[in-house]
C-alpha cells in the first residue's frame, strides 16, 4: 500500500487485558513514531524508532507500555493490564528521516482502543 | 519545555468567509513550525511547514508566517470552501529542519458551511 497502514482499526477491551497495535510504516521510511490523541487533548508523543532502535522512549506514560519494531519496518505497541484511562487514538507515523527539513511525518488512520 | 497553544475551538464559518487559526509556541532556541490536517476519515498530513523566522510556508491557499517576536505561526487562507473542513493541528519540532518529536497543540475544527 501507498501509506501508512494500522490495524485493528478499532479495538474494545475489558481493563487488565493486554493489547497489541501494529503499525506497517511507508516501505523506505526508516523513522517511526507513536502518538496518542485523548479526547480533547492534541497528540502525545510516546516513542520514536529510528530503524529498529528507539532512541528516544521519553513519552511512554508507564511501564505497562512497549514497543518495537522488527526489521526496520513493522512496529507494535503493546499496553499491558489495560486501564480506562488508556482509552485514545493511537497513530503511527513515518518519515524518510528523523531530521530532515524535507521529510514530513504521514500519518496511519490510527487505532481507536476503548477499555471497558 | 515545547508546548504550542492553538485557539478553543470549534470554528464555524460560511463558504469564502476568511479564516484565521491562532497558534503561539513555547521553545527554546529555534524550533521549526508546521500545520498539519486530518480530513475527515482520514490520518493526518503536512500542510505546511516554515523553519526560521519570517519564513512564509504556503499551500494550497493557506498561508502561515514564522513570527519569532511575538512565537506565533497563524493559519490564514482568503477565502474557505467546503473542502477545508477539517482538524488543523500546529505542531514544532525543536531544531531547525528536524522532525523528531514533533510537539503538537490539541488541534481545532473548521466547519466550512456552504
Amino acid at each position: 500500500g501507498a501509506g501508512v497502514s494500522q490495524s485493528p482499526s478499532n479495538k474494545v477491551t475489558e481493563k487488565g487485558k493486554d493489547v497489541e497495535l501494529r503499525c506497517d510504516p511507508i516501505s523506505g521510511h526508516t523513522a517511526l513514531y507513536w502518538y496518542r490523541q485523548s479526547l480533547g487533548q492534541g497528540l502525545e508523543f510516546l516513542i520514536y524508532f529510528q530503524g529498529n532502535s528507539a532512541p528516544d522512549k521519553s513519552g511512554l506514560p508507564s511501564d505497562r507500555f512497549s514497543a518495537e519494531r522488527t526489521g526496520g519496518s513493522v512496529s507494535t505497541l503493546t499496553i499491558q493490564r489495560t486501564q480506562q484511562e488508556d482509552s485514545a487514538v493511537y497513530l503511527c507515523a513515518s518519515s524518510l528521516a528523523a531530521s530532515s527539513y524535507n521529510s514530513p511525518l504521514h500519518f496511519g488512520n490510527g487505532t481507536r482502543l476503548t477499555v471497558t | 519545555g515545547n508546548s504550542v497553544t492553538q485557539m478553543e475551538g470549534p470554528v464555524t464559518l460560511s463558504e469564502e468567509a476568511f479564516l484565521t487559526i491562532n497558534c503561539t509556541y513555547t521553545a527554546t532556541g529555534y524550533p521549526s513550525l508546521f500545520w498539519y490536517v486530518q480530513y475527515p476519515g482520514e490520518g493526518l498530513q503536512l500542510l505546511l511547514k516554515a523553519t526560521k523566522a519570517d519564513d512564509k510556508g504556503s499551500n494550497k491557499g493557506f498561508e502561515a508566517t514564522y513570527r519569532k517576536e511575538t512565537t506565533s505561526f497563524h493559519l490564514e487562507k482568503g477565502s474557505v470552501q467546503v473542502s477545508d473542513s477539517a482538524v488543523y493541528f500546529c505542531a514544532l519540532s525543536p531544531h531547525s529542519g528536524a522532525n523528531s518529536k514533533l510537539t503538537f497543540g490539541k488541534g481545532i475544527t473548521l466547519s466550512v458551511r456552504p
